[in-house]
């Protein structure tokens, strides 16, 4: 199917232990972008990829890891979950910003 | 730097029209673009807004002032299912990165 998928849904990780989620796109969208939603604070920024094997920092990147070796995936690693890691993680990817972003159904990660 | 406002929540009547404002300042700005959320759901695109003036998709149009780093989103014939956050987001440059505040958080009433 196409579209954009996001996996796990829901992720319960215990501090320090690593976790990876998941982002595939089948558009062969160019950029791809990471953002996490709390409340009070909105979207915010983690990584963005603009091609594969190219990524740059967002606005809250400390203590993520992103990779892009290949175009249609994005996973996001939290290198040693922390509980203020505890928040919905959306994916994203879009051909250009007139066509807007389509966003993945979120990731709820909760860190004990 | 870069700042962006909305109000944080507007309430209207069903069948109503509803305006929400958006100022920001961002340096590099080339558009502005509107997202629309559901509670436990994920954001959706809404419009685009590159040059000034109103752009209309339906019930849903969007404005913007670039001399006056001002927009709004304008809900016409509001319904229930309309209640949701609303995202205004500045493009910057052309890295295709947006900024999203906290958003508008819309509640329409019978």
């Amino acid at each position: 199917d196409a579209g954009i998928t996001q996996s796990p849904r829901y992720k319960i990780t215990e501090t320090g232990r690593q976790v990876t989620l998941m982002c595939h796109q089948t558009w062969s969208h160019s950029y791809m972008f990471w953002y996490r939603q709390d409340l009070g604070h909105g979207l915010r920024l983690i990584y963005y990829s603009a091609a594969a094997d190219i990524t740059d920092k967002g606005e809250v990147p400390d203590g993520y890891v992103v990779s892009r070796s290949k175009t249609e995936n994005f996973p996001l690693t939290l290198e040693s979950a922390t509980r203020s890691q505890t928040s919905v993680y959306f994916c994203a990817s879009t051909e250009g910003v007139r066509a807007g972003y389509t966003f993945g159904s979120g990731t709820r990660l909760t860190v004990v | 730097g870069q700042s962006l406002e909305q109000p944080s929540e507007v309430t209207a009547v069903e069948g109503a029209i509803v305006q929400i404002n958006c100022t920001y300042q961002t340096s590099g700005f080339y558009g502005l673009s509107w997202y629309q959320q559901h509670d436990g759901g994920a954001p959706t695109f809404l419009s685009y807004n590159a040059l000034d003036g109103l752009e209309e998709t339906g019930r849903f149009s969007s404005f913007l002032s670039r001399s006056d780093s001002y927009g709004y989103l304008l809900l016409q014939e509001l319904q229930m299912k309309d209640s949701a956050s609303y995202f205004c987001t500045p493009g910057k440059d052309s890295s295709y990165k947006l900024i999203f505040g906290s958003g508008t958080r819309l509640l329409v009433r019978p």
